[in-house]
Protein backbone atom coordinates (compact mmCIF):
# COMPACT_ATOMS: atom_id res chain seq x y z
CA UNK A 1 0.00 0.00 0.00
CA UNK A 2 0.87 3.71 -0.87
CA UNK A 3 1.03 5.73 1.59
CA UNK A 4 3.07 8.24 4.57
CA UNK A 5 3.53 7.23 8.00
CA UNK A 6 4.86 8.77 10.58
CA UNK A 7 6.08 8.07 14.23
CA UNK A 8 5.13 7.40 16.87
CA UNK A 9 1.57 8.10 17.07
CA UNK A 10 1.92 10.11 20.58
CA UNK A 11 5.65 11.45 21.80
CA UNK A 12 6.23 12.46 25.13
CA UNK A 13 9.37 14.72 26.36
CA UNK A 14 10.76 16.93 28.94
CA UNK A 15 11.37 20.25 28.41
CA UNK A 16 14.97 21.56 27.12
CA UNK A 17 15.18 18.26 25.15
CA UNK A 18 15.52 17.88 21.15
CA UNK A 19 13.01 15.35 19.39
CA UNK A 20 12.83 14.06 16.18
CA UNK A 21 9.61 12.83 14.59
CA UNK A 22 9.96 10.67 11.37
CA UNK A 23 7.59 11.18 8.19
CA UNK A 24 8.18 8.50 5.45
CA UNK A 25 6.43 8.34 1.95
CA UNK A 26 6.85 5.35 -0.60
CA UNK A 27 4.20 7.21 -3.09
CA UNK A 28 7.64 8.64 -5.10
CA UNK A 29 6.97 12.51 -4.62
CA UNK A 30 9.34 14.64 -4.58
CA UNK A 31 7.84 16.88 -2.87
CA UNK A 32 7.17 17.07 0.90
CA UNK A 33 6.01 19.04 3.85
CA UNK A 34 5.95 19.65 7.94
CA UNK A 35 2.70 21.30 9.56
CA UNK A 36 1.55 22.03 12.54
CA UNK A 37 -1.52 22.15 14.00
CA UNK A 38 -2.65 24.02 17.48
CA UNK A 39 -6.55 22.98 19.24
CA UNK A 40 -9.19 24.11 16.93
CA UNK A 41 -6.82 26.06 14.25
CA UNK A 42 -5.78 25.87 11.10
CA UNK A 43 -2.80 24.30 10.15
CA UNK A 44 0.44 26.21 9.79
CA UNK A 45 3.48 25.52 7.15
CA UNK A 46 6.64 24.35 9.22
CA UNK A 47 9.06 23.75 6.37
CA UNK A 48 9.10 21.91 2.58
CA UNK A 49 11.30 20.66 0.49
CA UNK A 50 11.07 20.55 -3.07
CA UNK A 51 13.76 18.05 -4.06
CA UNK A 52 16.75 15.81 -2.04
CA UNK A 53 18.74 17.87 -0.23
CA UNK A 54 16.67 21.23 -0.68
CA UNK A 55 14.47 22.51 1.81
CA UNK A 56 12.47 26.02 2.34
CA UNK A 57 11.02 27.58 5.67
CA UNK A 58 7.82 27.71 6.33
CA UNK A 59 5.84 30.26 7.88
CA UNK A 60 7.15 28.80 11.82
CA UNK A 61 10.13 27.79 11.05
CA UNK A 62 12.05 28.71 14.59
CA UNK A 63 13.08 26.10 16.55
CA UNK A 64 12.72 23.40 14.09
CA UNK A 65 15.21 21.66 12.32
CA UNK A 66 14.85 18.82 9.17
CA UNK A 67 16.75 17.37 6.38
CA UNK A 68 16.06 15.55 2.93
CA UNK A 69 18.88 13.17 2.49
CA UNK A 70 16.14 10.97 0.80
CA UNK A 71 13.08 11.22 -1.13
CA UNK A 72 11.25 8.59 1.06
CA UNK A 73 11.95 10.47 3.96
CA UNK A 74 11.34 14.11 5.72
CA UNK A 75 12.23 13.80 9.39
CA UNK A 76 11.58 17.04 11.35
CA UNK A 77 13.56 17.83 14.61
CA UNK A 78 11.88 20.26 17.75
CA UNK A 79 14.72 21.61 19.03
CA UNK A 80 14.68 23.26 23.03
CA UNK A 81 14.74 26.45 21.12
CA UNK A 82 10.61 26.26 20.58
CA UNK A 83 8.74 28.02 22.94
CA UNK A 84 5.81 26.18 22.76
CA UNK A 85 6.02 22.75 21.21
CA UNK A 86 3.40 20.82 22.67
CA UNK A 87 1.29 20.46 19.69
CA UNK A 88 -0.39 18.13 16.76
CA UNK A 89 1.99 17.73 13.80
CA UNK A 90 1.49 16.30 10.42
CA UNK A 91 3.54 14.96 7.57
CA UNK A 92 2.20 15.37 3.70
CA UNK A 93 3.79 14.88 0.68
CA UNK A 94 2.84 15.88 -3.26
CA UNK A 95 4.09 15.88 -6.94
CA UNK A 96 6.27 18.99 -7.64
CA UNK A 97 5.02 20.46 -10.20
CA UNK A 98 2.23 22.98 -11.68
CA UNK A 99 -1.04 21.76 -11.34
CA UNK A 100 -4.04 20.51 -8.75
CA UNK A 101 -2.19 17.95 -7.33
CA UNK A 102 -3.34 16.80 -3.69
CA UNK A 103 -1.15 16.96 -0.78
CA UNK A 104 -1.42 13.60 1.03
CA UNK A 105 -1.33 13.28 4.70
CA UNK A 106 0.28 11.09 7.14
CA UNK A 107 -1.68 10.19 10.39
CA UNK A 108 0.19 12.27 12.56
CA UNK A 109 2.01 13.18 15.64
CA UNK A 110 0.69 14.49 19.04
CA UNK A 111 3.88 15.51 21.03
CA UNK A 112 3.34 16.68 24.46
CA UNK A 113 6.41 18.40 26.16
CA UNK A 114 6.76 19.13 29.72
CA UNK B 1 1.39 36.86 0.55
CA UNK B 2 -1.50 34.93 -0.19
CA UNK B 3 -4.59 34.56 2.93
CA UNK B 4 -7.38 32.21 3.37
CA UNK B 5 -10.16 33.17 5.39
CA UNK B 6 -13.27 30.56 7.03
CA UNK B 7 -15.33 33.21 8.51
CA UNK B 8 -17.89 30.20 10.00
CA UNK B 9 -15.62 28.54 12.87
CA UNK B 10 -19.03 26.57 13.52
CA UNK B 11 -21.82 25.27 11.39
CA UNK B 12 -24.38 22.57 11.92
CA UNK B 13 -26.74 20.60 10.06
CA UNK B 14 -29.56 18.40 10.23
CA UNK B 15 -29.01 14.59 8.80
CA UNK B 16 -29.87 14.99 5.02
CA UNK B 17 -30.35 18.61 4.47
CA UNK B 18 -27.66 20.81 2.60
CA UNK B 19 -24.95 22.88 4.30
CA UNK B 20 -22.50 25.25 2.40
CA UNK B 21 -19.51 26.15 4.09
CA UNK B 22 -17.43 29.54 3.34
CA UNK B 23 -14.44 30.25 1.92
CA UNK B 24 -12.36 33.66 0.35
CA UNK B 25 -9.23 33.86 -0.63
CA UNK B 26 -6.95 37.09 -1.51
CA UNK B 27 -4.26 36.81 -4.43
CA UNK B 28 -2.87 38.78 -7.32
CA UNK B 29 -2.74 35.52 -9.73
CA UNK B 30 -4.44 34.65 -12.45
CA UNK B 31 -3.71 30.81 -11.85
CA UNK B 32 -3.77 28.60 -8.95
CA UNK B 33 -5.86 26.17 -7.47
CA UNK B 34 -8.06 25.32 -4.71
CA UNK B 35 -8.95 22.61 -2.27
CA UNK B 36 -11.12 21.42 0.42
CA UNK B 37 -10.00 19.11 2.90
CA UNK B 38 -12.05 17.45 5.73
CA UNK B 39 -10.48 16.41 9.10
CA UNK B 40 -12.87 14.18 10.59
CA UNK B 41 -12.10 12.70 14.91
CA UNK B 42 -9.39 10.62 13.99
CA UNK B 43 -7.43 13.75 12.66
CA UNK B 44 -6.34 11.98 9.35
CA UNK B 45 -6.65 14.59 6.80
CA UNK B 46 -8.31 13.46 3.47
CA UNK B 47 -9.11 15.26 0.26
CA UNK B 48 -12.82 16.12 -0.56
CA UNK B 49 -12.42 18.73 -3.86
CA UNK B 50 -9.92 20.69 -5.97
CA UNK B 51 -10.40 23.46 -8.25
CA UNK B 52 -8.53 24.50 -11.40
CA UNK B 53 -8.37 28.51 -11.20
CA UNK B 54 -8.84 28.68 -15.19
CA UNK B 55 -11.80 26.22 -15.23
CA UNK B 56 -15.38 28.25 -15.23
CA UNK B 57 -17.18 24.98 -14.41
CA UNK B 58 -17.68 24.55 -10.88
CA UNK B 59 -16.14 21.17 -9.41
CA UNK B 60 -18.14 18.21 -8.34
CA UNK B 61 -17.95 14.87 -6.30
CA UNK B 62 -20.95 13.37 -5.52
CA UNK B 63 -22.56 15.13 -2.98
CA UNK B 64 -19.93 17.54 -3.02
CA UNK B 65 -19.87 20.83 -5.21
CA UNK B 66 -18.11 24.17 -5.04
CA UNK B 67 -19.00 27.54 -6.01
CA UNK B 68 -15.92 28.78 -7.41
CA UNK B 69 -16.59 32.85 -8.29
CA UNK B 70 -12.87 33.87 -9.20
CA UNK B 71 -13.62 37.75 -9.39
CA UNK B 72 -14.94 37.81 -6.02
CA UNK B 73 -12.43 35.44 -4.52
CA UNK B 74 -14.90 33.25 -3.67
CA UNK B 75 -14.80 29.21 -2.72
CA UNK B 76 -17.55 27.86 -0.56
CA UNK B 77 -18.23 24.14 -0.30
CA UNK B 78 -21.84 23.03 -0.58
CA UNK B 79 -22.55 19.33 0.85
CA UNK B 80 -25.92 18.12 -0.04
CA UNK B 81 -27.68 15.36 1.61
CA UNK B 82 -25.96 15.43 4.67
CA UNK B 83 -24.36 12.36 6.75
CA UNK B 84 -23.07 11.47 9.74
CA UNK B 85 -20.06 10.52 8.86
CA UNK B 86 -19.61 13.90 7.18
CA UNK B 87 -19.36 15.91 10.76
CA UNK B 88 -15.38 16.95 10.62
CA UNK B 89 -13.14 20.10 10.53
CA UNK B 90 -12.96 21.32 7.05
CA UNK B 91 -10.24 23.48 5.86
CA UNK B 92 -10.19 25.42 1.83
CA UNK B 93 -7.27 25.77 0.98
CA UNK B 94 -4.99 27.58 -1.72
CA UNK B 95 -1.95 26.91 -4.10
CA UNK B 96 -0.24 29.11 -6.62
CA UNK B 97 0.83 27.09 -9.68
CA UNK B 98 3.74 26.10 -7.86
CA UNK B 99 4.89 25.49 -4.37
CA UNK B 100 2.96 24.99 -1.08
CA UNK B 101 -0.74 25.40 0.27
CA UNK B 102 -2.30 28.00 2.48
CA UNK B 103 -5.06 26.67 4.68
CA UNK B 104 -7.71 28.45 6.23
CA UNK B 105 -8.34 28.44 9.87
CA UNK B 106 -10.97 25.54 9.61
CA UNK B 107 -15.23 25.62 9.93
CA UNK B 108 -16.03 22.56 12.18
CA UNK B 109 -19.34 20.68 10.83
CA UNK B 110 -21.92 19.55 13.30
CA UNK B 111 -24.39 16.88 11.85
CA UNK B 112 -27.63 16.10 13.75
CA UNK B 113 -29.37 13.19 13.32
Amino acid sequence: DGGITQSPKYLFRKEGQNVTLSCEQNLNHDAMYWYRQDPGQGLRLIYYSQIVNDFQKGDIAEGYSVSREKKESFPLTVTSAQKNPTAFYLCASSIEGAGAYEQYFGPGTRLTVT
Amino acid sequence: AQTVTQSQPEMSVQEAETVTLSCTYDTSESDYYLFWYKQPPSRQMILVIRQEAYKQQNATENRFSVNFQKAAKSFSLKISDSQLGDAAMYFCAYRRSYGKLTFGQGTILTVHP
